[in-house]
């Protein structure tokens, strides 16, 4: 079963501090990875993606990627509070279109 | 910007209804998926569809089936509704590899 792994959280972090998310994933094969902002009661929408390893920046978002070590990360700078939400890593694999989603981890950002 | 409808955001439907679920979408995508999400179980793949007419078992088909007649329009059906089929209903779609998400529909089953 091909999994993608995340912390539930929650993450604290204080208002303008940087936050770290990591995930995992078991497929080597995996090509293209996502990450998803979902605030309670919404649905989740795309914020970043990458394909290739090292780093890829949009405003204060950074998702990293290293396949080797099978692991992508978004750091979001300057946390306000309107980041807290859950956030899910999703990966897909092949050639297939389908995305494998973590169970996204809490962020709390506090004033 | 892309932009992917579901016909309602709330939904109450008695054991045993048949029940249809829309999601269209504007922007020509080809791909088209339907999620459940639950706390605790994630979001969850039910169906999705390739092309017009094309349809492929996601991991949690049973108990649901899917029409797409037309490029934009994407249903999901509950044949006979149960209580366990009370969820968040996301369609999502797709150009090629990222997915844009609908507004989710809460449907509740009693």
């Amino acid at each position: 079963q091909k999994e993608v792994e995340q912390n539930s959280g929650p993450l604290s972090v204080p208002e303008g501090a940087i936050a770290s998310l990591n995930c995992t994933y078991s497929d080597r094969g995996s090509q293209s990875f996502f990450w998803y902002r979902q605030y309670s009661g919404k649905s989740p929408e795309l914020i970043m993606s990458i394909y290739s390893n090292g780093d890829k920046e949009d405003g204060r978002f950074t998702a990293q990627l290293n396949k080797a070590s099978q692991y992508v990360s978004l750091l979001i700078r300057d946390s306000q509070p309107s980041d807290s939400a859950t956030y899910l890593c999703a990966v897909r694999g092949g050639n297939t279109g389908k995305l494998i989603f973590g169970q996204g981890t809490t962020l709390q950002v506090k004033p | 910007d892309v932009k992917v409808t579901q016909s309602s955001r709330y939904l109450v439907k008695r054991t045993g209804e048949k029940v249809f679920l829309e999601c269209v979408q504007d922007m020509d995508h080809e791909n088209m998926f339907w999620y459940r999400q639950d706390p605790g179980l994630g979001l969850r793949l039910i169906y999705f569809s390739y092309d017009v007419k094309m349809k492929e078992k996601g991991d949690i088909p049973e108990g649901y089936s899917v029409s797409r007649e037309k490029k934009e329009r994407f249903s999901l059906i509950l044949e006979s509704a149960s209580t366990n089929q009370t969820s968040m209903y996301l369609c999502a779609s797709s150009p090629m590899y990222e997915q844009y998400f609908g507004p989710g529909t809460r449907l509740t089953v009693t």
